[in-house]
């Protein structure tokens, strides 16, 4: 069944602007990471997020997790038109073997 | 560039053709999968391979035939498929299981449409 769902599925920003994505998942996680796929093309991993942090940074990403709401955001700030992307966060589940399970993705556009 | 290679970029096969999907990895990686993304679908886990023997296979159909001869090496053989497999294959691999916070490194993947 699929695990994480990001939330919106679609966002146009203009560059300069936040954009903020979210995850909601539904059974409890060992990490949570998200990806980055440019059209067509393969995910690239962006940030991993373990169950015991709250926040995390890398560069202009932020990701923030609540396991009590079993949910996780990210923020990329001051967007830029190279940004446009989907952006899917990926959920390891506890007590799982290696399953990696991936949401629907949001569709992000910056608008130069 | 992200280390996994995988080729053809590009296929389109009828359904009674057999073709192969080949994957590389040189990141020294234990874990090898494959992925089929379809539009606004999620992307679907099909098959775990882990120091080269099959740990998952998430209820694929026979028509899908993965081989991992090495631990380098992925291939996924086609054969009298449907046009509903048409999808983005990608493969994947990492260091350890992801339950251990391992990040996995994707390939560009394979257009696939199946006429």
């Amino acid at each position: 069944s699929q695990q994480g769902e990001e939330d919106p599925q679609a966002l146009s920003i203009q560059e300069g602007e936040n954009a903020t994505m979210n995850c909601s998942y539904k059974t409890s996680i060992n990490n949570l990471q998200w990806y980055r796929q440019n059209s067509g093309r393969g995910l690239v991993h962006l940030i991993l997020i373990r169950s015991n942090e709250r926040e995390k940074h890398s560069g202009r990403l932020r990701v923030t997790l609540d396991t009590s709401k079993k949910s996780s955001s990210l923020l990329i700030t001051a967007s830029r038109a190279a940004d446009t992307a989907s952006y899917f966060c990926a959920t390891a589940h506890s007590g799982g073997y290696q399953k990696v399970t991936f949401g629907i993705g949001t569709k992000l556009q910056v608008i130069p | 560039e992200t280390g996994v290679t995988q080729t053809p970029r590009h296929l389109v096969m009828g359904m009674t053709n057999k073709k192969s999907l080949k994957c590389e990895q040189h990141l020294g990686h234990n874990a090898m999968y494959w992925y089929k993304q379809s539009a606004k679908k999620p992307l679907e886990l099909m098959f775990v391979y882990n120091f080269k023997e099959q740990t998952e296979n998430n209820s694929v159909p026979s028509r899908f035939s993965p081989e991992c001869p090495n631990s380098s090496h992925l291939f996924l053989h086609l054969h009298t498929l449907q046009p509903e497999d048409s999808a983005l294959y990608l493969c994947a691999s990492s260091q350890d299981r992801p339950i251990r916070g391992t990040e996995a490194f994707f390939g560009q993947g394979t257009r696939l449409t199946v006429v």
